[in-house]
């Protein structure tokens, strides 16, 4: 079965603080691992995905296969990084994919 | 740019009403998909399709049925709406195949209110 925990369903911090957002995942094979966000009013779009290795907006994530995490960093949040945040996974030959239940992350000024 | 519409974003139905939610999208991707968004619960997939005319049962079913006519539109029905059915309602599309990145592309989503 392929399982994605968000253990925070809100986490709120100060502009200039460091932000980690969580994510945990069950699956047997090689999984894909996916952020997405959605901002107030907008529709829900891919962040980063694990395979690209890339930083979006600030924002990076490792795939830990040992402790079978997918957390999201940013090392000093912004007012406009406040929105949903969604932590995604694919299994090995699948198309779909299986969403956590959500973070809100909130930054106040 | 991609698109993914859904022709409804606010609905109220009555309690035994059959409703349509409409999705299209101009990407000419294989793959289509209706969730739904509910707080504390996240996207639960519903139903899937890959191509025209196949559909696969998602996560949650029961209740719901689609229809995939054409490649580029893809329903959700709600045969007999009921309370617990009140939510917001996503569609996605995604190509197939080696272009098949894993990303979604999402609508902006269709608010349904069962009363």
């Amino acid at each position: 079965a392929q399982r994605v925990t968000q253990p925070e369903k809100l986490l709120s911090v100060f502009k200039g603080a460091p932000v980690e957002l969580k994510c945990n995942y069950s699956y047997s094979g090689s999984p894909e691992l996916f952020w997405y966000v959605q901002y107030s009013r907008q529709r829900l779009q891919l962040l980063l995905r694990h395979i690209s290795r890339e930083s979006i907006k600030g924002f990076t994530a490792d795939l830990n296969k040992g402790e079978t995490s997918f957390h999201l960093k940013k090392p000093f949040a912004q007012e406009e990084d406040s929105a949903m945040y969604y932590c995604a996974l694919r299994g090995t030959g699948f198309q779909k994919l299986v969403f956590g239940t959500g973070t809100r992350l909130l930054v106040s000024p | 740019d991609v698109k993914v519409t859904q022709s409804s974003r606010y609905l109220v139905k009555r309690t035994g009403e059959k409703v349509f939610l409409e999705c299209v999208q101009d990407m000419d991707h294989e793959n289509m998909f209706w969730y739904r968004q509910d707080p504390g619960l996240g996207l639960r997939l519903i139903y899937f399709s890959y191509d025209v005319k196949m559909k696969e049962k998602g996560d949650i079913p029961e209740g719901y049925s689609v229809s995939r006519e054409k490649k580029e539109r893809f329903s959700l029905i709600l045969e007999s709406a009921s309370t617990n059915q009140t939510s917001m309602y996503l569609c996605a599309s995604s190509s197939h195949g080696p272009q098949n990145t894993g990303e979604l592309f999402f609508g902006e989503g269709s608010r349904l209110t069962v009363l």
